[in-house]
């Protein structure tokens, strides 16, 4: 298995314009996670999904920021406009419901996108 | 909600010297545990999980955690710590029920090992 991929692994770009993070899960997982990760503020959760349906988008940070799953092996996290604060590593990260239990199992990491936003 | 604490931000230890990485939970019942390893530049890894039974969890790379109700920990532990363990340490707890689907991770443990 090739594991999450991500894409672009590393973006730089310039204030106020529109990015977009890809991420294709594990085959056959029915979760799926966007994280952020900063010095300042650690591993956040910004959202995740469940059967390609949004289940918790309470960690998006603003209106700039949007994710979408059209289709069990495709997700993107879109930023527009960019900001400067946005800047950080994102990681895509994919799971699977335990067969008969009410949970999902380990979580498996892409590589993530280094965002710097000029 | 639930919550996790790993009190040690940053912890150094000479190679070859026993290693304890700290796990504190906030939850009402058990919760489903993990640790997961970050090495520079990468995304998580898991390395061990508890769900349910024997309390002493062995995971890969000679880690082991044990799980303890009374203290609402989960301590992760190795006996002899290699220069390639050098990474940040995150422990991670999971609840059953609306948000079964995901986990809340603490803050991260950074290790720095001597030679």
């Amino acid at each position: 298995d090739a594991g999450v991929i991500q894409s672009p692994r590393h973006e730089v770009t310039e204030m106020g314009q529109e990015v977009t993070l890809r991420c294709k899960p594990i085959s056959g997982h029915d979760y799926l996670f966007w994280y952020r990760q900063t010095m300042m503020r650690g591993l956040e959760l910004l959202i995740y999904f469940n059967n390609n349906v949004p289940i918790d988008d309470s960690g998006m940070p603003e209106d700039r920021f949007s994710a979408k799953m059209p289709n069990a092996s495709f997700s993107t996290l879109k930023i527009q406009p960019s900001e400067p604060r946005d800047s950080a590593v994102y990681f895509c990260a994919s799971s699977r419901r335990t067969s008969g239990a009410n949970r999902a199992d380990t979580q498996y990491f892409g590589p993530g996108t280094r965002l710097t936003v000029l | 909600a639930q919550s996790v604490t790993q009190p040690d931000i940053h912890i150094t230890v000479s190679e070859g010297a026993s290693l304890e990485l700290r796990c504190n939970y906030s939850y009402g019942a058990t919760p489903y545990l993990f640790w997961y390893v970050q090495s520079p530049g990468q995304g998580l890894q898991l390395l061990l999980k508890y769900f349910s039974g024997d309390t002493l969890v062995q995971g890969i790379k000679g880690f082991e955690a044990e799980f303890k109700r009374s203290q609402s920990s989960f301590n992760l532990r190795k006996p002899s710590v290699h220069w390639s363990d050098a990474a940040e340490y995150f422990c991670a707890v999971g609840i059953p029920g609306t948000n079964a689907g995901k986990s809340t991770f603490g803050d991260g443990t950074t290790l720095t090992v001597k030679p």
